[in-house]
């Protein structure tokens, strides 16, 4: 069964807008993490943003937000203030913990990106 | 060094014949990943590394699929007798301490390979 899933094969936005990116994710673990990762066309995984299932509060890194709803199981990214250099591959990801270890990352299979000027 | 490294960038190989493929990760790093990418996709899971536990080989696609990590360190990911479907961006990635959820990977370049 698919644990990620992100329904936006590809996005557009407004140089300056925000947008957000859904991700929705499947776990029966009461720990787990969720990430993002942005991959530009150079190919290289630049990790965003992390939000852990225990954590109060959304998280946040300067133009990236994460908007978790956990009865949803829901984790979208919002980028604000959209710039061209956001052009890029999004992928979200999870990783589930048990009481004694923890697992492999487990990525979607990603948005599509693109910043109109 | 300073960030995770990969060799070859890119290989190109004759179907049929073996390649390897090396990961160097950041030092210190106990946790040491490798995930395929094809044309368009996604990351697709092959294997993880934890220390000196068994590594985890469950994304491993076939038994022509192996990899090792000798000394804690240094991955080796060996692929027999390729095939064209082998053809992708094998991705490595290393993070201080797989003990903790909140750690982020740190991605190598990736290997380019291509069978033809």
């Amino acid at each position: 069964a698919q644990k990620i899933t992100q329904t936006q094969p590809g996005m557009f936005v407004q140089e300056k807008e925000a947008v957000t990116l859904d991700c929705t994710y499947d776990t029966s673990d009461p720990s787990y993490g969720l990430f993002w990762y942005k991959q530009p066309s150079s190919g290289e995984m630049i990790f965003l943003i992390y939000q852990g299932s225990y954590d109060q509060q959304n998280a946040t890194e300067g133009r990236y937000s994460l908007n978790f709803q956990k009865a949803r199981k829901s984790a979208n990214l919002v980028i604000s203030a959209s710039q061209l250099g956001d052009s890029a591959m999004y992928f979200c990801a999870m990783r589930e913990g048990t009481k004694t270890s923890y697992d492999k990352v487990i990525f979607g299979p990603g948005t599509s990106l693109s910043v109109i000027p | 060094g300073a960030g995770v490294s990969q060799s070859p960038s890119n290989k190109v190989t004759e179907k049929g014949k073996d390649v390897e493929l090396r990961c160097d990760p950041i030092s210190g790093h106990t946790a040491l990943y490798w995930y395929r990418q094809s044309l368009g996709q996604g990351l697709e899971f092959l294997i993880y590394f934890q220390g000196n536990s068994a590594p985890d080989k469950s994304g491993l696609p076939s038994d022509r699929f192996s990899a090792e990590r000798t000394g804690g360190s240094v991955s080796t990911l060996t692929i027999q007798r390729t095939q064209q479907e082998d053809s992708a961006v094998y991705l490595c990635a290393s993070s201080p301490n797989s003990e903790g959820l909140g750690y982020g990977y740190t991605f190598g370049s990736g290997t380019r390979l291509t069978v033809v």
